[in-house]
């Protein structure tokens, strides 16, 4: 069993759809991320949690550490948002604290 | 906006060639990991410093290494290139071990022809 999972591994969504991706991990951890690569491209940081939730403009994460879950929501989805994310998180037990990354969710948003 | 940068962002190089991949990361990041992604592949942890000596590695050869700065830039080396070490290449930094999370530059694309 992978230590991040993510769900769904690919989407395709409507303009203008809510979206949902989720994140669930098996290890203790500091703090999760949420990255977004379009193809060909580098990581860009969307949100670094600890607890709660966030919001960015258009997008909104939040994340349970009693069940070891996050989700990354996307309102009025656009075309422009087509890219993989990915879940990552950083390991607080290890003796050197690496990040360990999801799979990644494919999002193609269709005009 | 990041606080951790990578140069360059894209870099060409002939097998058996040396390259010098470099990250400048926020003030006071005294923890640096490195990470390849090779083409429809997730990131696989290279290594991580802190303070200036590395204190974890994966499963990389000895021709990939490191230094880190008391500035807290840091840089990744890799000798003799072979034609699988073309991938994106990304460093990521925090202010110490256990606290936080990390800062993702956006990575240094490698091909190597």
């Amino acid at each position: 069993k992978n230590e991040v999972e993510q769900s769904p591994q690919n989407l395709t969504a409507q303009e203008g759809e809510f979206i949902t991706i989720n994140c669930s991990y098996s290890v203790g951890i500091s703090a999760l991320h949420w990255l977004q690569q379009h193809p060909g491209g580098g990581i860009v940081s969307l949100f670094m949690l600890s607890s709660g939730k966030k919001k960015h403009g258009r997008l909104i994460a939040t994340i349970n550490i009693q069940e070891k879950h996050s989700s990354l929501h996307i309102t009025a989805s656009h075309p422009r948002d087509s890219a993989v994310y990915i879940c990552a998180v950083s390991e607080s037990k290890t003796s050197y604290d690496k990040v360990i990354f999801g799979p990644g969710t494919s999002l193609s948003v269709i005009p | 906006e990041t606080g951790v940068t990578q140069s360059p962002t894209h870099l060409i190089k002939t097998r058996g060639q040396q390259v010098t991949l470099r990250c400048s990361s926020q003030s006071g990041h005294n923890t640096v990991s490195w990470y390849q992604q090779a083409l429809g592949q997730g990131p696989q942890f290279i290594f991580q410093y802190y303070r200036e000596e590395e204190n974890g590695r994966g499963n990389f050869p000895p021709r990939f290494s490191g230094l880190q700065f008391p500035n807290y830039s840091s840089e990744l080396n890799v000798n003799a290139l072979e034609l699988d070490d073309s991938a994106l290449y990304l460093c990521a930094s925090r202010y110490q071990q256990g606290a936080y999370g990390y800062t993702f530059g956006s990575g240094t694309r490698l091909t190597v022809v």
